[in-house]
């Protein structure tokens, strides 16, 4: 089955970039829908974007909350995609999971990220 | 921006009946998906397209849409269903994704 993995530093200063790396097995990346969702300590779920691409094609879309900050990004030949969130402060302290979308819903997911913000 | 509401918590005794709600106006033309998510691990889709249940999700979870309101039942609730339960949905246009503020389902 489709098996996903996030890898990234677990702790980032606050002003600084983060940039996380999602690990795809057992599917391909082309044609399907891929994203980021993240979980505050002790808070609910918040989606991030997804990057969906076929052939020649690349969309992405980003939550509207978040747009400025956000960056996403694919690496088909090592069936990889990543996130970018750039002028992070202590509110952006949150598991990161990557998640594939299908039909309006997230079906696999990665076992998630800590990501501290911390000076 | 659009939201999905649900109650904050729960409480059933074993064996009896739980019953979530999840309110939002795009829910008549959107699908409605929930999530079960136990401490420490990464959500689990319990029901999809609002009432499928996806392969390995036990019998006693279904779901239900009326209007702009989703239910997620659990009926016969055993200890193992204590969790936080997500609903999600997309926004009218089919653009961005939302959850719900998530409920804490406590088997008494």
């Amino acid at each position: 089955q489709v098996q996903l993995r996030e890898s990234g530093p677990g702790l980032v200063k606050p002003s600084e970039t983060l940039t996380l790396t999602c690990s795809v097995s057992n599917a391909s990346m082309s044609g399907s829908y891929w994203s980021w969702i993240r979980q505050p300590p002790g808070k609910g779920l918040e989606w991030i974007g997804y990057i969906y691409h076929t052939g020649n094609t690349e969309k992405t879309n980003y939550n509207p909350s978040l747009e400025s900050r956000v960056t996403m990004s694919r690496d088909t030949s090592k069936n990889q995609f990543s996130l970018q969130m750039t002028s992070l402060t202590a509110a952006d302290t949150a598991v990161y999971y990557c998640v594939r979308l299908r039909a309006g819903g997230f079906d696999y997911w990665g076992q998630g990220t800590l990501v501290s913000v911390s000076s | 921006s659009y939201e999905l509401t649900q109650p904050p918590s729960v409480s059933v005794s074993p064996g009896q009946t739980a019953r979530i709600t999840c309110s939002g106006d795009a829910l008549p033309r959107q699908y409605g998906y929930w999530y079960q998510q136990k401490p420490g691990q990464a959500p689990v889709v319990v029901i999809s397209k609002d009432i499928e249940r996806p392969s390995g999700i036990p019998q006693r979870f279904s779901g239900s849409s009326s209007g702009t309101t989703l239910t997620l039942t659990i009926s016969g609730v055993q200890a193992e269903d204590e969790a936080d339960y997500y609903c999600q949905s997309a926004d009218d246009s089919g653009t961005y994704w939302v959850f719900g503020g998530g409920t804490r389902l406590t088997v008494l």
